[in-house]
């Protein structure tokens, strides 16, 4: 079964320092989706792509945060500089076009800021 | 009031007994409605989705969704320690939408 590839799996950091995440949804999967999940709580939506256009960015903290789908396939979520607040999970999740289908997640990514 | 509201937890049942949890969202016109599962340090995993009123199964699950109430809940029968878990549950408005998560319950099935 096809899926969602994130690396890596485990990121420890200094606050301040800058720190990258990639994520290659399933073949043929136009939405990708990159979510921020603290411990004890659901995931939350930071953005989220449609090909390589940004549909919905609105909780992304762009003074530090981005995101990047350049060729509508693979993704990278960097975050400059990094916060203790920002010690997570972040999960990457795609899903085909249609409104009903379901999203289908990745490993995640475990980042510790220190 | 949050988008997704579900019932807190922790949720204990006997190995065996049914696990009801239950979900409320905020916006009416939320059309399609999810049930994912995870668990301690993984990803979520989709178990149910459902998209009009009543029930929907699948083995030993159920979901049930009365948009008149704005209301969904997912039933699990002869419940197993296996399906200790933390059960999210997930709305999606629109078309080109996101999906909101609620904070999840925690179930655990004693043995």
């Amino acid at each position: 079964e096809a899926e969602v590839a994130q690396s890596p799996r485990y990121k420890i950091t200094e606050k301040s320092q800058a720190v990258a995440f990639w994520c290659d949804p399933i073949s043929g999967h136009a939405t990708l989706y990159w979510y921020r999940q603290i411990l004890g709580q659901g995931p939350e939506l930071l953005v989220q792509f449609q090909d390589e256009s940004v549909v919905d960015d609105s909780q992304l903290p762009k003074d530090r945060f981005s995101a990047e789908r350049l060729k509508g396939v693979d993704s990278t979520l960097k975050i400059q500089p990094a916060e203790l607040g920002d010690s997570a999970m972040y999960l990457c999740a795609s899903s085909l076009e249609a409104f009903n289908s379901p999203l289908h997640f990745g490993n995640g990514t475990r980042l510790t800021v220190t | 009031q949050k988008e997704v509201e579900q019932n807190s937890g922790p949720l204990s049942v006997p190995e065996g007994a049914i696990a009801s949890l239950n979900c409320t969202y905020s916006d009416r016109v939320s059309q399609s409605f999810f049930w994912y599962r995870q668990y301690s340090g993984k990803s979520p995993e989709l178990i149910m989705s459902i998209y009009s009123n009543g029930d929907k199964e699948d083995g030993r699950f159920t979901a049930q969704l009365n948009k008149a109430s704005q209301y969904v809940s997912l039933l699990i029968r002869d419940s197993q320690p296996s399906d200790s878990a933390t059960y999210l549950c997930a709305v999606k408005v629109r078309s080109g939408s996101r999906l909101t998560f609620g904070e999840g319950t925690q179930l655990t099935v004693n043995p």
